[in-house]
């Protein structure tokens, strides 16, 4: 089975704090992608990477930088969290190219609160 | 621009009573559709993956067709433990990324 692990479930931050988030997966995936969740929005990219060192801005990158120095391995990091990244974010992965559509399999998600 | 539009928001069910969800879409070079179920507090579990119009596939009461515009995610029979939000997504162009749509969140009574 794919495994996506996101370290943590549950966070609380300060306003102006950096906050790391790590997901880890386990299936020799090319892809890895960054999403956050939030009622009434859905799910909105963040960033993803097609590879090590590789990085492409999704729909929503501001206030958000990521980090891939190993394939098995991407960070999301809040430079200087606000109170509008509160939110539910998951992490995901697939593997890269073909004609078809690759499956991407999701984490379960950790739940920032920045007060 | 691509687009996914799932209706309804909100479907009550009672137990055994089969419905269908449906998710409309444009979006330039479709590569794949793809049907997700979502609990409470979790991540996206994935269902299906279709390809082509014409396609469907099937697990236990789940079955997910596809036509050139939209896809219907059907529910037989369905019990309480199907009560899930229900989001579904495509993936087209040449990137990897998904597009998701708002996603249905069914409630199935006793």
């Amino acid at each position: 089975d794919v495994k996506v692990t996101q370290s943590s479930r549950y966070l609380v931050k300060r306003t102006g704090e950096k906050v790391f988030l790590e997901c880890v997966q386990d299936m020799d995936h090319e892809n890895m992608f960054w999403y956050r969740q939030d009622p009434g929005l859905g799910l909105r990219l963040i960033y993803f990477s097609y590879d090590v060192k590789m990085k492409e801005k999704g729909d929503i990158p501001e206030g958000y930088s990521v980090s891939r120095e190993k394939k098995e391995r991407f960070s999301l990091i809040l430079e200087s969290a606000s109170t509008n990244q509160t939110s539910m974010y998951l992490c995901a992965s697939s593997l890269a190219g073909g004609e078809g559509g690759n499956t991407i399999y999701f984490g379960e998600g950790s739940w920032l609160t920045v007060v | 621009e691509d687009q996914v539009t799932q209706s309804p928001e909100a479907l009550r069910l009672q137990e055994g009573e089969s419905s269908s969800l449906n998710c409309s879409y444009t979006v330039s070079g479709l590569r794949g559709l793809f049907w997700y179920r979502q609990d409470p507090g979790k991540g996206p579990e994935f269902l299906f993956t279709l390809y082509s119009a014409g396609e469907e596939k099937e697990k236990e009461r789940l079955k997910a067709t596809l036509t050139k515009k939209e896809s219907f995610l059907h529910i037989t029979a369905p019990k309480p433990e199907d009560s899930a939000t229900y989001l579904c997504a495509v993936q087209g162009g040449s990137q990897g990324n998904l597009i998701f749509g708002k996603g249905t969140k069914l409630s199935v009574k006793p």
